[in-house]
């Protein structure tokens, strides 16, 4: 069975860069696309951008100047990082697979993580 | 392209049949439309893909269906565990992947 586990600091001063990291468990890295979603406390879900097992990336593009996602291959997991951070950015911060090759089917989140929720406050 | 989910609210009494609606701002291959269920304090679930196929697990209550900028999400009859709040998603292959704003479900 899947895994995906985020971890990382709860609380982040504005201004500066919030990193996450998820470990992947029952399955390799070195397969699919492995995403990064986020939700602000009773809001909707963003989705934020995603790796491949390569280091390739792509990021939605209202974040991109300010997005980071990275694999490492040795841990089994990959990382999210987002500098300049404010208020706005505090959400519950998801890890999830998007199966590689879905564009000639289906593009889903499946599994995710349980979230980590992050806040931006000093 | 913008997801428009309606209602923002419905409320049903278990064992009603609930209609949930997601509109695409133009038209969408259907096999990128997906929904997800979201229950207070846990990730969303995947419930639906290529707009009309169950996920694993998931009970034939939940049918998706729709093509061109509407899709639908039926569940027949409602079951006490299925108040929550229900997303579509959309992936446009550019590569973006796009959420409607939810549906909530609640208890009448």
């Amino acid at each position: 069975q899947v895994h995906l586990q985020e971890s990382g600091p709860g609380l982040v001063k504005p201004s500066e860069t919030l990193s996450l990291t998820c470990v992947v468990s029952g399955d390799s890295i070195n397969s699919n696309w492995w995403n990064w979603v986020r939700q602000p406390p009773g809001k909707g879900l963003e989705w934020i951008g995603e790796v491949s097992h390569n280091g390739d990336t792509n990021y939605n593009p209202s974040l991109k100047p300010r997005v980071t996602i990275s694999v490492d291959k040795s841990n089994n997991q990959f990382s999210l990082k987002l500098s300049s951070v404010t208020a706005a950015d505090t959400a519950m911060y998801y890890c999830a697979r998007v199966t590689s090759g879905c564009a000639t089917t289906s593009c889903f989140f499946d599994p995710w993580g349980q979230g980590t929720l992050v806040t931006v406050s000093s | 392209i913008v997801l428009t989910q309606s209602p923002g609210t419905l409320s049903l009494s278990p064992g009603e049949r609930a209609i949930l609606s997601c509109r695409a701002s133009q038209t969408v291959n259907s096999n990128y439309l997906v929904w997800y269920q979201q229950k207070p304090g846990q990730a969303p679930r995947l419930l639906i893909y290529g707009a009309s196929t169950r996920a694993t697990g998931i009970p034939d209550r939940f049918s998706g269906s729709g093509s061109g900028t509407d899709f639908t999400l039926t569940i027949s009859r409602l079951e006490p565990e299925d108040y929550a709040v229900y997303y579509c998603q959309l992936f446009d292959g550019s590569p973006m992947y796009t959420f409607g704003q939810g549906t909530k479900l609640e208890i009448k």
